[in-house]
């Protein structure tokens, strides 16, 4: 079966801090893709990041970093020196087996950065 | 470009009665998926059109249903509505199947209340 979980339900930060949210996925595929999302209080969910599962490389993009780690099934994504406007809730998923097109979402970590 | 939309914003209904929520893709995007995000239940997908057709629906009862029009917009319908459909209905596009190639962009939502 497919999961994936954020065992991290909230965060609480001051701004200007490095926070890390954790995301671990199951899949039985060999071919699979991995999709960070953001959820701010407006609801509408945010494309961030998509990674193919043969693709190790840490990505950075700005102040957002990604780590892959397929030996540990993780996904976890770094955001450095914090601001008020990443409060949100962030979402890790999964793609879908095979032809089967959803996403399968994780709980959601809520972050919330303190001026 | 416009992104996904989706009206009404709010939706407002009583038990059994029935609910349209309607969505706009990105121009150019074939493939309409459904979400529901329902408070401790995080995000569940719900249906996936392509081209006209229902390619996959998620553990969902038949009073879920949905269409996809020749011009790639859908509808979702929820027949005899329960208290329990009430949730925030998100709307998602991409441009082929997903995965391998394009990430599903997402619209702010439709929030239905049942009383």
């Amino acid at each position: 079966a497919q999961k994936v979980t954020q065992a991290q339900t909230e965060i609480s930060v001051v701004e200007k801090e490095d926070v890390t949210l954790d995301c671990v996925y199951e899949t039985r595929d060999t071919t699979y893709y991995l999709f960070w999302y953001k959820q701010p209080p407006s609801g509408e969910l945010v494309f961030l990041i998509r990674r193919n599962s043969f693709d190790e490389q840490n990505e950075i993009s700005g102040r957002y970093s990604w780590n892959f780690q397929k030996s540990t099934s993780s996904f976890n994504f770094t955001i450095t020196a914090s601001q008020v406007v990443d409060s949100a809730v962030y979402f890790c998923a999964l793609s879908g087996g095979g032809s089967q097109g959803n996403l399968i979402f994780g709980k959601g970590t809520k972050l919330s950065v303190k001026p | 470009e416009a992104g996904v939309t989706q009206s009404p914003t709010h939706l407002i209904k009583t038990r059994g009665q029935q609910a349209t929520l309607r969505c706009s893709p990105i121009s150019g995007h074939t493939s309409v998926y459904w979400y529901q995000q329902a408070l401790g239940l995080g995000l569940q997908f719900l249906l996936w059109y392509d081209e006209g057709e229902e390619r996959n629906r998620g553990n969902f009862p038949p009073r879920f249903s949905g269409r996809q029009f020749p011009n790639y917009s859908s509808e979702l319908n929820v027949n005899a509505l329960e208290l329990e459909d009430s949730a925030l209905y998100l709307c998602a596009s991409s441009l082929e199947v997903s995965p391998p190639d394009s990430p599903q962009h997402f619209g702010d939502g439709t929030r239905l209340s049942i009383l």
